[in-house]
């Protein structure tokens, strides 16, 4: 168990559909950073969050978009599903933007199956 | 663009075979350098990493990379493998800024 909490773990909906993506970083840690790994693209940043608010942007379709509580927990919504929105996708945390040198702690990621 | 590459998306060794995976970044400003690894089925997982000092890192399980500034490069080795060693190996480079930008990965099989 890494600290990091990702659920669910496994998602299967319909194209059209909209879903939420939880994770909950490890304790003590304000950033949090979403990735999606297809076997396309491979591992693609999408967004951070630091301490509420959004830090940096990646590859993050308009139809994705993300927030981070004041409690640190973090929710990706995606919405207009679209087949090739199928990944899995990784919820990252570190202590803090100048932490991040120390590396990133991963959760397990919530695989999204678009049918 | 900030950028990584990994040379090699599949690898197929022998138990005991040494193993080199090569990484290299586009950046040539300050970086800091990550190899991470995951097994079938589980996350992402540190293997080790570099920000400063002696180019040559050791990280765990054997594992070590050497950074070599001229070249752009952090390439992964390990003398030994073991059938246990069988995962997908991602180099990250974290460029100026706090966005970690990963390489394709690499699936390495090692046979028994």
């Amino acid at each position: 168990d890494s600290g990091v909490t990702q659920t669910p773990k496994h998602l299967i909906t319909a194209t059209g559909q909209r879903v939420t993506l939880r994770c909950s970083p490890r304790s003590g840690d304000l950033s949090v950073y979403w990735y999606q790994q297809s076997l396309d693209q491979g591992l693609q940043f999408l967004i951070q969050y630091y301490n509420g608010e959004e830090r940096a942007k990646g590859n993050i379709l308009e139809r994705f978009s993300a927030q981070q509580f004041p409690d640190l927990h973090s929710e990706l919504n995606l919405s207009s599903l679209e087949l090739g929105d199928s990944a899995l996708y990784f919820c990252a945390s570190s202590a803090s933007d100048r932490s991040a040198h120390y590396g990133y702690t991963f959760g397990s990621g919530t695989r999204l199956t678009v049918v | 663009a900030q950028s990584v590459s990994q040379h090699n998306h599949h690898v197929i060794l022998s138990e005991a075979a040494s193993l080199e995976l090569g990484c290299n970044y586009s950046y040539g400003g300050t970086v800091n350098l990550f190899w991470y690894v995951q097994y079938p089925g589980q996350h992402l997982q540190l293997l080790l990493k570099y920000f400063s000092g002696d180019p040559l890192v050791k990280g765990i399980k054997g594992f070590e990379a050497e950074f070599i500034k001229s070249k752009f490069s952090f390439n992964l080795r390990k003398p030994s493998v073991q059938w246990s060693d069988t995962a997908e190996y991602f180099c990250a480079v974290l460029f100026c800024g706090n966005k970690l930008v990963f390489g394709a990965g690499t699936i390495l099989r090692v046979k028994s």
